[in-house]
């Protein structure tokens, strides 16, 4: 049981090229999440699906895209890296409501 | 809108201390609350939580939380520090009926000097 995984764990971007994140669960969770973490901003909510083919907006959603075609892949794209999107992304998912989020161990991305 | 304030951005204790780090939200509703933790170069780990009943929620290493309806808050407190609990502790607050979704703080970074 490897909970959430991330991949790539690290990556540097020339402004404007594109990039996926992927995010994995085997935990069989309903809702995934995607996460920026920058410093003295904590973590903000990037998009978020609460199942197989549905996403929806968080709090920073623009300049990324979301796909959930399988229950266990969340992927995070971005079409034109910008220097501010330089930063931690984290995945988490869970069961629906009331569950806890376990996390993934992040993508350390810096964009030039 | 939504919002989770931790007071202290940075804290600073030696070894036995006790500890409280604060923690506030702006939410009328009914919310399930929070306290992340991350270790240096380590993803996050769930310290505590509460989703309702007892509002004083003991978790993992000797940490707890005492979630007060009245003053919206949700204050981390352990009576000991050790070293080994150096890492940024994150406060999170999940409205009910709203997909899931965690409102976190800006995060308090506590050092623990040997």
């Amino acid at each position: 049981n490897a909970g959430v995984t991330q991949t790539p764990k690290f990556r540097v971007l020339k402004t404007g090229q594109s990039m996926t994140l992927l995010c994995a669960q085997d935990m069989n969770h309903e809702y995934m999440y995607w996460y920026r973490q920058d410093p003295g901003m904590g973590l903000r909510l990037i998009h978020y699906s609460v199942g197989e083919g549905t996403t929806a907006k968080g709090e920073v959603p623009d300049g990324y895209n979301v796909s959930r075609l399988k229950k266990q892949n969340f992927l995070l794209g971005l079409e034109s890296a910008a220097p501010s999107q330089t930063s931690v992304y984290f995945c988490a998912s869970s069961y629906p409501q009331r569950e806890t989020q376990y996390f993934g161990p992040g993508t350390r991305l810096l964009v030039l | 809108a939504q919002s989770v304030s931790q007071h202290n951005h940075h804290v600073i204790l030696s070894e036995a201390a006790s500890l409280e780090l604060g923690c506030n939200y702006s939410y009328g509703g009914t919310v399930n609350l929070f306290w992340y933790v991350q270790y240096p170069g380590q993803h996050l780990q769930l310290l505590l939580k509460y989703f309702s009943g007892d509002p004083l929620v003991k978790g993992i290493k000797g940490f707890e939380a005492e979630f007060i309806k009245s003053k919206f808050s949700f204050n981390l407190r352990k009576p000991s520090v050790q070293w080994s609990d150096t890492a940024e502790y994150f406060c999170a607050v999940k409205p009910y009926n709203q997909g899931g979704k965690l409102i976190f703080g800006q995060g308090t970074e506590l050092s623990v000097k040997p």
